[in-house]
C-alpha cells in the first residue's frame, strides 16, 4: 500500500545512546516532515525537508539532526539520548506545501531510561 | 507566532447526537487548515482541509468551517457513531512557509 513508513515501530535507549528513525515515502511527494508528539502538547516540528537537497529547522531541532537521502527517504539521528526524547515521533510527507494535506507515517514510540 | 487551541480536550456524547468540536488560531494570515483523526496508538489520518480562500469543506457527515477574522475553526460530526470515538486535531499552516501548527486535539467518545 502507498504511503508513509516508519522503523523501527518502538524502541528503548538508554541514556546516551544514539539511534536513527527511518522515514520512507512512495507517493513521489516532495516536502517531509519529523514531529514529535507529547501528551497534551499536540505535535511540534523537528525538522523538515522542503525538497530533495534540503534540510531546515523546526520548532524543536536540539538534540536531533536529519538526513535527506533521496528523495523517498528521510532519516532522523539522535546522537547522544536522552530521557526529555522519549516521546512518539512521526513522519508525515506532502506532494507541495500548500493545496495538499499531509500524510502520516504511523509513529515510533521511543523511551530513553 | 501561531498558536493552535482546541476545547474542549475531551468529549463525551452518545451515539446519534450532532457534535461541534472547536479549533481557534492566534495569526488570521493562515494558508489552509487541516482537521486529522487519530487513533490509539496509530498516527494521523487527514480529514479535510480548507484553503484560506474557502469557508467550508464537507465530507461525507463531516463538515469543516473557517472563519479566519475570528480565528476559529469548527468540525461539525452529524449523527455521531461509536466508531468516530478518536481524537481529532486541527492545524494552521501559515503563507511563506512549510511550517504547520497543531493543536494538542479533542479526544472524542461516543456512546453506543
Amino acid at each position: 500500500n502507498a504511503g508513509v513508513t516508519q522503523t523501527p515501530k518502538f524502541q528503548v535507549l538508554k541514556t546516551g545512546q544514539s539511534m536513527t528513525l527511518q522515514c520512507a515515502q512512495d507517493m513521489n511527494h516532495n516536502s517531509m516532515y519529523w514531529y514529535r508528539q507529547d501528551p497534551g502538547m499536540g505535535l511540534r516540528l523537528i525538522y523538515y525537508s522542503a525538497s530533495e537537497g534540503t534540510t531546515d529547522k523546526g520548532e524543536v531541532p536540539n538534540g536531533y539532526n536529519v538526513s535527506r537521502l533521496n528523495k523517498r527517504e528521510f532519516s532522523l539521528r539522535l546522537e547522544s539520548a536522552a530521557p526529555s526524547q522519549t516521546s512518539v515521533y512521526f513522519c508525515a510527507s506532502i506532494k507541495d506545501f500548500g493545496g495538499y494535506g499531509y500524510t502520516f507515517g504511523s509513529g515510533t514510540r521511543l523511551t530513553v531510561v | 507566532k501561531q498558536e493552535v487551541t482546541q476545547i474542549p480536550a475531551a468529549l463525551s456524547v452518545p451515539e446519534g447526537e450532532n457534535l461541534v468540536l472547536n479549533c481557534s488560531f492566534t495569526d488570521s494570515a493562515i494558508y489552509n487548515l487541516q482537521w486529522f483523526r487519530q487513533d490509539p496508538g496509530k498516527g494521523l489520518t487527514s480529514l479535510l482541509l480548507i484553503q484560506s480562500s474557502q469557508r467550508e469543506q464537507t465530507s461525507g457527515r463531516l463538515n469543516a468551517s473557517l472563519d479566519k477574522s475570528s480565528g476559529r475553526s469548527t468540525l461539525y460530526i452529524a449523527a455521531s457513531q461509536p466508531g468516530d470515538s478518536a481524537t481529532y486535531l486541527c492545524a494552521a499552516s501559515n503563507t511563506g512557509g512549510f511550517k504547520t501548527i497543531f493543536g494538542a486535539g479533542t479526544r472524542l467518545f461516543v456512546k453506543a
